[in-house]
């Protein structure tokens, strides 16, 4: 069975300061995993995306995120947090074990200081 | 362009009566999906379907229905079987092909529905 468990509920960083949202999956197969954003009251946009190819990946707005097996993590990373990255971050896995359905984590809220 | 539209964004309505959300697409995508959003517990899915004329059951389907008549529209159903129906309600869909487990949803922006 899959799932995925995004390690902090909040982050919170002060703009121009990196930013780690972390999440680690259970995957039986090789698996997909995405990021996606949803900023209030909106649906979710989807970051950037692994699926088997180039483990570092590059995404929108300035996001990337290292796949490492060994660790089963999907950590999202930024260099330098924008006011207007204020949001909930998704981390999902999907595997064909699963019927190809995909398995959401409960979420990060991301706090940006001025 | 190309996109979801969900319909209303917020609706009220009194225990005990049924409500239908509406999910409209222009993608051209064969799959479309409902999840339920509630604060701390990310997204459930309720129902999916994958063709016109059928549609599975998700995580979460107690309570909900739903039909698939045509590739554009998903429409759900709130009956008043749903113990706590008051919540952030996402359609989304996705386009199938031959890797259909990486394909990316695509997210209309919710309907917020209060049950009083």
């Amino acid at each position: 069975a899959q799932s995925v468990t995004q390690l902090d509920s909040h982050v919170s960083v002060s703009e121009g300061t990196p930013v780690l949202l972390r999440c680690n999956y259970s995957s039986s197969y090789s698996p997909s995993l995405f990021w996606y954003v949803q900023h209030p009251n909106k649906g979710l946009q989807l970051l950037l995306k692994y699926t088997s190819a180039a483990t570092l990946v590059k995404g929108i707005n300035g996001f990337e995120a290292e796949f490492k097996k060994s660790e089963t993590s999907f950590h999202l990373t930024k260099p330098s947090a924008h006011m207007s990255d204020a949001a909930e971050y998704f981390c999902v896995v999907s595997d064909m074990d699963a019927g190809n359905m995909l398995t959401f984590g409960g979420g990060t809220r991301l706090m940006v200081k001025p | 362009d190309g996109g979801i539209t969900q319909s209303p964004k917020y609706l009220f309505r009194k225990e005990g009566q049924n409500v239908t959300l509406s999910c409209e697409q222009n993608l051209n995508h064969d799959a479309m999906y409902w999840y339920r959003q509630d604060p701390g517990q990310g997204l459930r899915l309720i129902y999916y379907s994958q063709i016109v004329n059928d549609f599975q059951k998700g995580d979460i389907a107690e309570g909900y229905s739903v039909s698939r008549e045509k590739k554009e529209s998903f429409p759900l159903t709130v009956t008043s079987a749903q113990k706590n129906p008051t919540a952030f309600y996402l359609c989304a869909s996705s386009a199938l092909g031959t890797s259909i487990y990486n394909s990316p949803l695509h997210f209309g922006n919710g309907t917020r529905l209060t049950v009083t």
